[in-house]
């Protein structure tokens, strides 16, 4: 069964940083690309940013280049979100999400997602 | 960016029904059409992708159909485990994926 675990979210002040993480488990995890996706409270669901399979390619939203960085370690089976200057409309839901094939891109869609890790950016 | 809309945007159907939701793209994402169920405090769930295809293990009262820019999503016959909101997305183009606004599929 495929699992994807998300962990890190919490309180933090505008400015501050978090690092996000997703456990994989019930499949080959090096076999496919990964995403990020969030869900503000309330409201519908953002892309945010998403790696291929060996972390070769990353591609992010417009609203969070130069602050977010996605990575993994495919040893650990496990993909990262590295939140740097964060604002008070990054607050949301993270999802990581698995892509149908070994990039994120064009042509590939998420197959399988996790229940989210909650992050709260606020004074 | 590719820009997705959904009508309606909330749905009030009883079991049984035949519901329908439509998707529309700014411009044309041949077939690159994924649609999703969500239920409240839980992940998505992958129902539809390239437009028309049923994922593993969805049932199949639920069906996809469209190309270019204009997709719907039917369910045939509601079923209780039903009442959820559904977002369709577009992976034609990665820069960056966008989502539908969602539809709320509630009880009459």
């Amino acid at each position: 069964e495929v699992q994807l675990v998300e962990s890190g979210g919490g309180v933090v002040r505008p400015g501050g940083s978090l690092r996000l993480s997703c456990a994989a488990s019930g499949f080959t995890f090096d076999d496919y690309g990964m995403s990020w996706v969030r869900q503000a409270p309330g409201k519908g669901l953002e892309w945010v940013s998403g790696i291929n399979w060996n972390g070769g390619s990353t591609g992010y939203a417009d609203s969070v280049k130069g602050r977010f960085t996605i990575s993994r370690d495919n040893a650990k089976n496990s993909l990262y979100l590295q939140m740097n200057s964060l604002r008070a409309e990054d607050t949301a839901l993270y999802h990581c999400a698995r892509s149908n094939a070994h990039y994120y891109g064009s042509g590939s869609y998420n197959s399988y997602w996790g229940q989210g890790t909650l992050v709260t950016v606020s004074s | 960016d590719i820009q997705m809309t959904q009508s309606p945007s909330t749905l009030s159907a009883s079991v049984g029904d035949r519901v329908t939701i439509t998707c529309r793209a700014s411009q044309s994402i041949s077939s690159w059409l994924a649609w999703y169920q969500q239920k409240p405090g839980k992940a998505p769930k992958l129902l539809i992708y390239k437009a028309s295809s049923l994922e593993s293990g969805v049932p199949s009262r639920f069906s996809g159909s469209g190309s270019g820019t204009e997709f719907t999503l039917t369910i045939s016959s509601l079923q209780p485990d039903d009442f959820a909101t559904y977002y369709c997305q577009q992976y034609n183009s990665y820069s960056p994926f966008t989502f539908g606004p969602g539809t709320k599929v509630d009880i009459k």
